[in-house]
């Protein structure tokens, strides 16, 4: 079965640090192309970043400032978001999410986690 | 960046109906690289439609979409009581930005 699990997430102060990591099963995760997507409480969702299968190429969305970076371990078949200098609007469930086989960068998201929960809050 | 607008906001019908949502883009989605995604309550998001128009694998003909350049639309040809969700349109054709449109709920009458 196709899927993918993330976790790492918690409860962070302002300014800290998290990694959240997202492992896929039953296909291989460095063949696709990747991204991570979160959504705030109440709110709808927000696409975060996004990884080619050759990660030749790396998308942020502007709001972000820096201060998130994806990445990927191919010997666990995972996927990373490192995210800092957290703010309370950063609080939200992240989800990574399948993208195309290959390095193509227009398409959709097929498959997706259950989502990993962030709070920030002191 | 596309900016992607739903409307309605909330939509209230009875099982059996026809649901009708729409989605308009900012600018033209080129290739018609829309998507339709369906989110129930607690859970993940669940692609419904592709490329304006192709349904994902094993989603029922019920789900229907249409639309090309900047007005895209999701039919629901008789609604089902598992088919009370929130879903979003998301455009794929711009770079480096994906986009998604703020929602709309279904929710029974």
């Amino acid at each position: 079965e196709v899927q993918l699990v993330e976790s790492g997430g918690g409860l962070v102060q302002p300014g800290g640090s998290l990694r959240l990591s997202c492992t896929a099963s039953g296909f291989t995760l460095s063949s696709y192309s990747m991204n991570w997507v979160r959504q705030a409480p109440g709110k709808g969702l927000e696409w975060i970043s996004y990884m080619s299968s050759t990660t030749n190429t790396i998308f942020y969305a502007a709001s972000l400032k820096g201060r998130f970076t994806i990445s990927r371990d191919i010997g666990k078949n995972s996927l990373y978001l490192q995210v800092n200098s957290l703010e309370s609007e950063d609080t939200a469930v992240y989800y990574c999410a399948r993208g195309a086989m290959g390095a193509y960068y227009y398409h959709y998201m097929d498959v997706w986690g259950e989502g990993t929960t962030v709070t920030v809050s002191s | 960046e596309i900016v992607l607008t739903q409307s309605p906001g909330t939509l209230s019908l009875s099982p059996g109906e026809r649901a009708t949502l729409s989605c308009r883009a900012s600018q033209s989605v080129s290739s018609s690289y829309l998507a339709w995604y369906q989110q129930k309550s607690g859970q993940a998001p669940r692609l419904l439609i592709y490329g304006a128009s192709s349904r994902a694998t094993g989603i029922p003909d019920r789900f229907s979409g249409s639309g090309s350049g900047t007005d895209f639309t999701l039919t629901i040809s008789r609604l089902e009581p598992e088919d009370y969700a929130v879903y979003y349109c998301q455009q794929y054709g711009d770079s480096p930005s994906y986009t998604f449109g703020q929602g709309t709920k279904l929710e029974i009458k």
